[in-house]
Formats: structure tokens, sequence, C-alpha cells
């Protein structure tokens, strides 16, 4: 089946513009996940939502940064003022979430929007 | 602060040989372990989940966890040159985020 599917693959702003980020998670998973990676870094977590509830925001950097994922499906990660330090690989990940833990949080991650602040 | 901490690298092994890479953990209460490859470009990609003490083994991988030492490796067996990638070590606690290595650079020679 399709995997995790993220829009756009490309994205270039001018400092201080709004940018919307989305992702569609693989069918049936509940749980998707928000990450971003600097070159040489591995991700680090920013939100997590298991279905249209927000359950972790404490890796978002500051209130610059929102998401949402109003139908419990596709989630949209929002970034206003953006500034060149926010310049990044965004990657989303989804998993089943649902049940004991092990297998049902094994994420599997989309190919990231790469973000480029001017 | 939970940690993860790998060797960077790079490290090169020739084809056909076992590349062996290493990790350790600073949260005792994790209690899932993943590595991921990462493409140059690419996402990461899961390749082994290993939930309890011992070894795993999928085809050519061998995923091994020691929750006393906090201390995970994963092998490579007969390696090629097509598994030169980097390898994120990656751990989940009780939330259910994911906490990563910051990654191992391998190298297969042909």
């Amino acid at each position: 089946g399709a995997g995790v599917s993220q829009t756009p693959s490309n994205k270039v702003t001018e400092k201080g513009k709004y940018v919307e980020l989305r992702c569609d998670p693989i069918s049936g998973h509940t749980a998707l996940y928000w990450y971003r990676q600097s070159l040489g870094q591995g991700p680090e977590f920013l939100i997590y939502f298991q279905g249209t509830g927000a359950a972790d925001d404490s890796g978002l950097p500051n209130d610059r940064f929102f998401a949402v994922r109003p139908e419990g499906s596709v989630s949209t990660l929002k970034i206003q003022r953006t500034e060149r330090g926010d310049s990044a690989v965004y990657l989303c990940a989804s998993s089943l979430g649902e049940g004991a833990f092990g297998s049902y949080n094994e994420q599997f991650f989309g190919p990231g929007t790469r973000l480029t602040v001017l | 602060q939970k940690e993860v901490e790998q060797n960077s690298g790079p490290l090169s092994v020739p084809e056909g040989a076992i590349a062996s890479l290493n990790c350790t953990y600073s949260d005792r209460g994790s209690q899932s372990f993943f590595w991921y490859r990462q493409y140059s470009g690419k996402s990461p990609e899961l390749i082994m989940s290993i939930y309890s003490n011992g070894d795993k083994e999928d085809g050519r991988f061998t995923a091994q966890l020691n929750k006393a030492s906090q201390y995970v490796s994963l092998l490579i067996r007969d390696s090629q040159p097509s598994d030169s990638a980097t390898y994120l070590c990656t751990v989940g606690g009780s939330a259910r985020q994911l906490t990563f290595g910051s990654g191992t650079q391998l190298t297969v020679l042909p």
C-alpha cells in the first residue's frame, strides 16, 4: 500500500513568511509524528498526534510552530514568521499507534519536506 | 535529557565483511529500540526493531540489546556496497516519541 506522503517536497521562502507543510499518513495508522532533521543530525521530535488531538507537543521549539490534524488523518505543520534557523528537513511519520507498546509504535517516515528560509 | 550516543564514523568495511554499529542510551525507562537506515538525501527507513534483551536476526542483520548495560548494536553480515548509508540508533520510551542518535556513516568498499 501507499506509504506516508508529504507535500511539498521542497519549499523556499523568505524570512518572516508563513509556511504550511502537509503530511498524509499510511492508511489505518492512528498515530502521526512530526520531526525536524538538520544536516548531520538525527531527527528531532516536534509533535505527536493520536487521532485528532496533539498528545505531546513538547518538541515544538516556540509558539511560531503549530500543527493540526482535524479529521485524524492528514496533518499540517504551520510555521509563522519563519526564521533562517528554521531551515531543515521536516519529516512526518506514522504508526499503528494503538494497542500494546512495541510493534504498534514502529514509525514509518515520509520523504520529507526540505524547507529553506532565505 | 534523553540521549542516544553513536560513533559518528565514518566506518569503512570491505565488501563481504561484518559491519558492527554500536549505540548507548541514557534513559533506563526505554522500552523499544530501532535501527533506521538513511541514504543520502532520503528519509529514514526502518530496518530492525528489538524490544527484549538478546539477539534478533533478520536476514543479514542482527540487532543486539543489553538493557542492563544500556547498549544496542547492529551487525550487518556479508556487507554489500548497497549497505553504504547512515545508520540511526533510535530509542522509544513511555512517550511515543523516538529519540535518535546522530547516526553512524557506513561505507562498504567493493
